[in-house]
This record gives structure tokens, sequence and C-alpha cells, in this order.
């Protein structure tokens, strides 16, 4: 069946470092995926989608890319700042309507 | 200002009663989601619906039912049929862009808690 694993434990960082996030996916090919973030007790908020032909994709201090041979994304934050703290969802989607979302993995930036 | 209201925020009924989510956009979307979020799990799709007066059935459908009678509106009702209801029920809606359906915008949810 599909799946989509993302690290269930905590991340915490530093202040001014980077943070990296995997999404990893089985048994799935997805023409493209989408990264959200979620603060606790509210709604997901879209940040980026790449498609299935694009390496790698960047808005602001935001980075991600996406391996389809590795059937990986990593999402990156540059210079996290404690407001980046919050749960980031990945999410696939294909030539439908519907998504398939991971668990989420909840950063914490240390001042 | 366009975007998702749910209502209430906090819901509480007592196991055996059905229950009706509220799910309003100004967005102009077509397509409304809804799907469950419990602790430590990902968003499972409830049920979504491309177009008025159509929906369908995502994963875990059953003792749930819809309607989509408007396109502003996507109401849920949580059935006593529906073992485990206890959670958080997020609604999302998008436009649909060369046949894909792209970012969702999502609602700030409710919390259904039934003893």
């Amino acid at each position: 069946s599909q799946k989509i694993e993302q690290n269930s434990e905590a991340l915490n960082i530093q202040e001014g470092k980077t943070a990296t996030l995997t999404c990893n996916y089985t048994n799935y090919s997805p023409a493209y995926l989408q990264w959200y973030r979620q603060d606790p007790g509210r709604g997901p908020v879209f940040l980026l989608l790449i498609r299935e032909n694009e390496k790698e994709k960047r808005k602001e201090r935001l980075k991600v890319t996406f391996d389809t041979t590795l059937k990986q994304s990593l999402f990156h934050i540059t210079a996290s700042q404690p407001a980046d703290s919050a749960t980031y969802l990945c999410a696939l989607g294909s030539g439908t309507y519907k998504y398939i979302f991971g668990t989420g993995t909840r950063l914490k930036v240390l001042a | 200002d366009g975007g998702i209201t749910q209502s209430p925020k906090y819901l509480f009924r007592k196991e055996g009663q059905n229950v009706t989510l509220s799910c309003e956009q100004n967005l102009n979307h077509d397509a409304m989601y809804w799907y469950r979020q419990d602790p430590g799990q990902g968003l499972r799709l409830i049920y979504y619906s491309q177009i008025v007066n159509d929906f369908q059935k995502g994963d875990i459908a059953e003792g749930y039912s819809v309607s989509r009678e408007k396109k502003e509106s996507f109401p849920l009702t949580v059935t006593s049929a529906q073992k485990n209801p206890t959670a958080f029920y997020l609604c999302a809606s998008s436009t649909p862009r060369g046949g894909y359906s792209y970012e969702q915008y999502f609602g700030p949810g409710t919390r259904l808690t039934v003893t």
C-alpha cells in the first residue's frame, strides 16, 4: 500500500542553523509533492509545491528537493528562527484530486 | 477577506448522537475536502467533492456523510455509526488547474469530543 514516512521524532536545532526535514514514500508515483506548516490546534498552511520533473524549488528561506529515484523529498529552512517552530507535513498528489499526507515532523528552533 | 471557516471550533456530543460540522469557503474553489487528524497520525481523507452535487468517499468514509448543495458549503455529518469520532476535523478547498488539484487551503479545524 502507499506509504509516506516523515521522522516522527521532534527535530531540535539552534537558531540560525539550517533545518532539514525528510519525506520518504513507497508504492507511489506522485506527480507532485507539497509541504505544509501546521501550528498546534490550527489547520495546515501551504508552503511549497514541487513537480516530479523538478529537482529543486526555493522560496525565501525555504528549499525543497525531490528525488523520484530515491523516492524522497528534503525540506530545508535556512537561517532558522524560533518562529519557524511548528509541525511540517509533506503531501503527495497525482493526477487526481486526492492527496496522501505524512504524519509530520515537529521542528523546534531554540533561541 | 477570503478564506475557509469552520464552526464551531470545539464541539462536545454524547455517544449515539449525530453531529454536523460546518465548512464554508469564499475562495470560489471548486474542490472541497474533509480530513480527520488524530494524534501521531497524518491527515486522513474522509470525503471530497470536485463540483456541486457530486462527492466521493475517501479512505475512511464509514460513519460519515456529506452534502454539496452549494459551491461554498460542504458540511460533514458524523453519525452514530462512526466508532471513534473524537478527533480534530479539517476542511480544505482547492482549485484545479490542468486536470490537477494543487495547493489546498485549510480551515481552522473543529475539535470534536464524544463521550
